[in-house]
This record gives C-alpha cells, structure tokens and sequence, in this order.
C-alpha cells in the first residue's frame, strides 16, 4: 500500500551531470515537499508545493529546482551535482497546507555523486 | 526562522527501562510538534504528533508532553523494546502565508541494550 513512492531508491550519477529523481503519491495530497538529508543529520526543507504554487526555501541552492506536472508527481532537478549534494533526498506529501497537516514521507532516494 | 534543538544525541537504555528525549523551539508561534522515527536507510514515520491546544498525548507506550510557556516537549518511552532501537527526530511548524515545512531537530539516536 504504498502512498509515497520514490524512484528511483538509488542514483549514482558524476559531477557536474543532471539528475531528476522523483516522486509520487497515491493520496491525492494537495502539499508536496521535498527535503534532503545528508548522513547523521535531519532532514532540511528545499522547496514545496502547494497545488501548482511554488514555495522555494530561501537557503536552497538554486542548483536545486522541482517541478510539478500534476498532483500525483514531484520532480527534484539537481542541474549541476557537486559533491556535496550527495544525500538522502525525501519526498513528503500533506493533505492540505498549515502547520498541523501531518506530513508523509517517502522511502527517499540515495543519491552518491562521483 | 525557527528553531530546534534536540537532546541528547544519544541515548542508551536498558531493555524494558524507559527513554526521554527533550526538544525546545525557538519561535512560540509554533503550534505544531510530531515525532518522527526513522531507521536505518528507511523513510521517517510519524510516530506521535501533538497540537499546542494540548499539553500531554498518550499512545501505548510512548508519550509527548508539550509545555508552551517554557517552549519544550518530550517525547517519553516506556518498556523500551529492541524494535525501539532508531533515530528519533523532533520537529515543530508553525502557522505561515501558505504551506509549512518542518523544521526538525538534530535526532536522537536511541540504543536499546538487551
């Protein structure tokens, strides 16, 4: 029953080469979230979504972008991957946006840049 | 910005002893404060959430105690089992202009000793 479905679970990819990982829900949420979380650290908040709004983290690399072409998938395009953006990039979803929504997550994708 | 601070970053229990992890928070328009557990390689699960309209919320044998005056909640395990044995993430959000992330602590690693 799987509600948040990342893929894929692992990327390898080079320096400098562009990388799209994805996202998708069966929960037909309104918010999308996308977080990275690098080894023995919390997860760190990138952008959102909510519905077609973009809600960009003013601390995220503009390296990073996300798009939405509908309401079940969520891209997270790493356009110029250092080594340094190797992580654990998780995707979550909320039913609708606020505070007290419970967020979801996926299983993440592991992302090893060589 | 928010933020959270999350002690301690490990902890060690005897199997069947109980566990407490505290976290404070910085803004006090948080109103919003779930737990996450997370283990190794696998995706952060909601375990138990609390709203600021409430000061303690039960589920079994873990516990979160909230109290919004000095900024902190707990999260509270009893009868520690070795299936306990995770990362356990705070995290606060707060009511915003549109769809909030979380902000999260930095985990608490907790070890189960049989």
């Amino acid at each position: 029953d799987a509600m948040v479905i990342q893929n894929p679970r692992y990327q390898v990819t080079q320096f400098g080469k562009p990388v799209t990982l994805s996202c998708s829900q069966t929960l037909n949420h309104n918010v999308m979230y996308w977080y990275q979380q690098k080894s023995s650290q919390a997860p760190k908040l990138l952008f959102h979504y909510y519905d077609k709004d973009f809600n960009n983290e003013a601390d995220t690399p503009d390296n990073f972008q996300s798009r939405r072409p509908n309401t079940s998938f969520c891209f997270l395009d790493i356009r110029s991957p250092g080594l340094g953006d190797a992580a654990m990039y998780l995707c979550a979803t909320s039913r609708e946006q606020g505070a007290q929504e419970t967020q979801y997550f996926g299983p993440g994708t592991r992302l090893l840049v060589l | 910005g928010e933020n959270v601070e999350q002690h301690p970053s490990t902890l060690s229990v005897q199997e069947g002893d109980s566990a407490v992890i505290k976290c404070t928070y910085s803004d006090s328009a948080s109103n919003y404060f779930p737990w996450y557990k997370q283990e190794l390689g696998k995706r952060p699960q909601l375990i138990i959430d609390i709203r600021s309209n409430v000061g303690e919320k039960k589920d079994q044998r873990i516990a979160v105690t909230l109290n919004k005056t000095a900024k902190h909640f707990s999260l509270h395990i009893t009868e520690t089992q070795p299936e306990d044995s995770a990362v356990y993430f705070c995290a606060a959000s707060k009511p915003g202009g549109g769809a909030d992330g979380l902000t999260f602590g930095k985990g608490t690693h907790l070890i189960i000793q049989p």
